[in-house]
């Protein structure tokens, strides 16, 4: 398996505080991304990095924001936690070739929000 | 955007049976078409993928084809084993940013 962690893989959280999750990598690859996971929806973008500091938005990136100051880093924030945000959440990866687009998915983070 | 379409939702079929499972894109720029399967509580894995300059792709029982003109593509699973039930997504992306869009998944049983 691809070198990806996720941390926290499971979170409760209270409505209206700020959370962060985050994915770690160790391939060095240059592509990262944080999908949602719902039933009925599949998997969802929510933001992507295509690099150190660039990054840009997904289908489903309002209430989200993201940080990516390493390339092994890329961070998933949650401003204000809202009840329509409890989620499976996972991080995938690729590698720099355009020729190579195989995404490599984090095992998830589940996060509730009461 | 891009916008992909799955079906059937759920299918069971008989061990040894064949399954098939459909999805429709509607972005004729969209080049890579990969399947992921996801076991319960497991992330997705990459169990094959397409690129548009190919009609068809086999890996053992699995195979995948795929219609440009008509928008289509499908995953077809031979010989099916009790370990093949899961749920299976179809994706597409455009470009070199890989940005999968994904159907909203087929959950497979396979019945002894």
């Amino acid at each position: 398996d691809a070198g990806i962690t996720q941390s926290p893989r499971h979170k409760v959280t209270e409505t209206g505080t700020p959370v962060t999750l985050r994915c770690h990598q160790t391939e060095n690859h240059r592509y990262m991304y944080w999908y949602r996971q719902d039933p009925g929806h599949g998997l969802r973008l929510i933001h992507y990095s295509y690099g150190v500091k660039d990054t840009d938005k997904g289908e489903v990136s309002d209430g989200y924001s993201v940080s990516r100051s390493k390339t092994e880093d890329f961070l998933l924030t949650l401003e204000s936690a809202t009840s329509s945000q409890t989620s499976v959440y996972f991080c995938a990866i690729s590698p720099t070739s355009t020729q190579d687009t195989e995404a490599f998915f984090g095992q998830g983070t589940r996060l509730t929000v009461v | 955007g891009e916008n992909v379409e799955q079906h059937p939702s759920t299918l069971s079929v008989q061990e040894g049976d064949s399954a098939v499972i459909k999805c429709t894109y509607s972005d004729s720029a969209s080049n890579y078409f990969p399947w992921y399967k996801q076991e319960l509580g497991k992330r997705p894995q990459l169990i094959i993928d397409i690129r548009s300059n190919v009609g068809e792709k086999k890996d053992q029982r699995i195979a995948v084809t795929l219609n440009k003109t008509a928008k289509h593509f499908s995953l077809h699973i031979t010989e099916t084993q009790p370990e093949d039930s899961a749920v299976y997504f179809c994706a597409a992306t455009v470009g070199t940013a890989s940005k999968l869009t994904f159907g909203t998944g087929t959950r497979l049983q396979v019945t002894l």
